[in-house]
């Protein structure tokens, strides 16, 4: 079955460290997101890439970075630098950006800072 | 820029009562409108879409339409269940600004209860 798939589940954080979390996807989809999610706040966008090898900042993207290596990967590192990163990540996808395309979503990884 | 105006949850029905999750946004141009529905612990999925005005989407026996007049995607299901319980989230996504992409507004949520 096609779908977006994100590791881990859940991710631990000691304050100073640096943390990766992975998204893939088998849908062949162009265009990849990476969203946080606040409670009461709904869906922030960090990062987005429509291509392989590039990619632009949303609106909060200081503290994060990704890589856009491969079509169907693509990570997020959340840096020692990003404040309050304690929050669910939500990785989607979507054929291309455009308008009428629907976002498919992956499962969420949820990281706490100890 | 486009905005997303959610009504504020949690909306606290009991089952088989009629729901409606008010929607309105601001935008330039014509946006598509969607709904996506996130259960506990997951990540979001479409619910539906409308890509034109007077446009109705339709899913699991929730609708919503296009409204370009009232700028508004009303979220409406005649009998809910508890089954249905869970954050519903109003979208859209339109034109970008020149050079730029189409990268989707989000609402902020309404969470729905649903008693037995």
């Amino acid at each position: 079955d096609g779908g977006i798939t994100q590791s881990p589940k859940y991710l631990f954080r000691k304050e100073g460290q640096n943390v990766t979390l992975s998204c893939e996807q088998n849908l062949n989809h162009d265009a990849m997101y990476w969203y946080r999610q606040d409670p009461g706040q709904g869906l922030r966008l960090i990062y987005y890439s429509q291509i392989v090898n590039d990619f632009q900042k949303g609106d909060i993207a200081e503290g994060y970075s990704v890589s856009r290596e491969k079509k169907e990967s693509f990570p997020l590192t959340v840096t020692s630098a990003q404040k309050n990163p304690t929050a669910f990540y939500l990785c989607a996808s979507s054929i291309i950006a455009s308008s009428t395309d629907t976002q498919y979503f992956g499962p969420g990884t949820r990281l706490t800072v100890l | 820029g486009d905005s997303v105006t959610q009504m504020e949850g949690p909306v606290t029905l009991s089952e088989e009562a009629f729901l409606t999750i008010n929607c309105t946004y601001t935008a330039t141009g014509y946006p598509s409108l969607f709904w996506y529905v996130q259960y506990p612990g997951e990540g979001l999925q479409l619910l539906l879409k409308a890509t034109k005005a007077d446009d109705k989407g339709s899913n699991k026996g929730f609708e919503a339409t296009y409204r370009k007049e009232t700028t508004s995607f009303h979220l409406e299901k005649g009998s809910v269940q508890v089954s249905d319980s869970a954050v519903y989230f109003c979208a859209l996504s339109g034109p970008p600004p020149t050079g730029g992409s189409y990268i989707p507004t989000f609402g902020r949520g309404t969470s729905l209860i649903v008693h037995p």
